[in-house]
């Protein structure tokens, strides 16, 4: 299946301050990469759809202001949370869909990063 | 509203014996329903996909079963061992190939 890094894997931040998270494809080329958020013994919540080339698609609920996604290759998608605050402490995680594989809807998920807003 | 519920937060089990967990849905219409693992602060690792014309699916000791007039699936992990330790989620696939995930449960197998 298809190995997916992410960086960092830890983060502390300030408030206020703006944080970039990296999601790589390493061995094959994602049109499609989704960012989920979980936090603690709660369920990945999708947060928006990353296509290369275009805009990035945004969940109900979820500020595309501040969360600035940005898939500029097809091996490629970072998630910037922009002006962090302690609320925004959570694990983010992202994943591919690799659409040659036999099970289409198989994605691959990325290690996650783990952010903390002092 | 819609809603995927996983049957328990925790399952302890001894060794060996067989592990089943539950996922119940409302309000979804899902064309597939996949198993996910997670170990502690790690992403989540497939397992299996059942389709909605498939009533039962089976790799190594996992089994899973969809029912979809239930609205339900189960995973069962047989003989587990202390390796099967780790958070299970289902997850719905939609017709947008957006997945929507359960809370997940926790298993941990007593040697």
């Amino acid at each position: 299946g298809a190995v997916v890094s992410q960086h960092p894997s830890r983060v502390i931040c300030k408030s206020g301050t703006s944080v970039k998270i990296e999601c790589r494809s390493l061995d094959f080329q994602a049109t499609t990469m989704f960012w989920y958020r979980q936090f603690p013994k709660q369920s990945l919540m999708l947060m928006a759809t990353s296509n290369e080339g275009s805009k990035a698609t945004y969940e109900q609920g979820v500020e595309k202001d501040k969360f600035l996604i940005n898939h500029a290759s097809l091996t490629l998608s970072t998630l910037t949370v922009t002006s962090a605050h302690p609320e925004d402490s959570s694990f983010y995680i992202c994943s591919v869909r690799d659409l040659i594989s036999r099970i289409s809807n198989e994605q691959f998920f990325g290690p996650g990063t783990r952010l903390t807003v002092l | 509203s819609q809603k995927i519920e996983q049957n328990s937060e925790a399952l302890n089990i001894q060794e060996g014996k067989t592990a089943t967990l539950t996922c119940n849905y409302t309000n979804y219409s899902p064309a597939y329903l996949q198993w996910y693992r997670q170990d502690p602060g790690r992403g989540p690792v497939f397992l299996l996909l059942i389709r909605e014309n498939e009533k039962e699916k089976r790799k190594e000791r996992l089994k899973v079963t969809f029912d979809t007039t239930l609205k339900q699936s189960l995973f069962h992990i047989t003989a587990s061992q202390p390796a099967d330790s780790a958070t299970y989620l289902c997850a719905l696939v939609l017709n947008d190939y957006k997945l929507s995930f359960g809370a997940g449960t926790t298993v941990t197998v007593r040697a």
